[in-house]
């Protein structure tokens, strides 16, 4: 089972970005996918997560209407899109393969940096 | 939100010593939807413990995760070098699926 995720952005204020997570090693469509943040220096941030089987999402509430999370079956990828993007938003970004939507995460990508500055 | 506190924040011990993390929940977590997590610098976090007190796959017996309600435990039996690193706690009985500080456990 792996998770590989694209490559560190740098964004300006006010920008969007789209990190993109291809799973392999498993069926696609039997686990969620979620994705958790990490500042620099500090804990996990739990964003939210989505089925890729169902497109079923949900949101931690300080990301809603700023997150977009979807999936391409036919390439076995998931995307998570955050806007509007603030100097606090530069964090390395996982995705992890969970058993459902309440569930612990026993796969992870190798992370994204994403850097928000002008 | 449930809010997970870990204790200590650092842990300093020596190879062959047992450690002892704690997290502590703001409200009961149902179902021990419990994991426990090890960071490494520059690394994604392992999953070590899932539902309170079952190890993951691979993960050496030394590690045991156990508690109910809203206290939780993660042993280390024998520290070995490699076992130096941050631990997180974290919930998924409920949305949003919230993690603790970290506990850094120190040489």
């Amino acid at each position: 089972v792996h998770l590989v995720q694209s490559g560190a952005e740098l964004k300006k204020p006010g920008a969007s970005v789209r990190v993109s997570c291809k799973a392999s090693g498993y069926t696609f469509t039997g686990y969620y996918m979620h994705w958790i943040r990490q500042a620099p220096g500090q804990g996990l941030e739990w964003m939210g997560c989505m089925s890729p089987k169902s497109g079923a999402t949900d949101y931690a509430l300080r990301f809603r209407g700023r997150v977009s999370m979807t999936s391409d079956t036919s390439v076995s990828t998931v995307y998570m899109e955050l806007s509007s993007l603030q100097s606090d938003d530069t964090a390395v970004y996982y995705c992890a393969r969970g058993g459902g939507p309440y569930s612990s995460a026993n796969t992870w990508g190798q992370g994204t940096l994403v850097t928000v500055s002008s | 939100e449930i809010v997970l506190a870990q204790s200590p924040g650092t842990l300093s011990l020596s190879p062959g010593e047992r450690a002892t993390l704690s997290c502590r929940a703001s409200q009961s977590v149902s179902s021990n939807y419990l994991a426990w997590y090890q960071q490494k610098p520059g690394q994604a976090p392992r999953l070590l413990i899932y539902d309170a007190s079952t190890r993951a796959t691979g993960i050496p017996d030394r590690f045991s995760g156990s508690g109910s309600g809203t206290d939780f435990t993660l042993t280390i039996s024998r520290l070995e070098a490699e076992d130096f690193a941050v631990y997180y706690c974290q919930q998924y009985v409920r949305s949003p699926n919230t993690f603790g500080q970290g506990t850094k456990l120190d040489i």
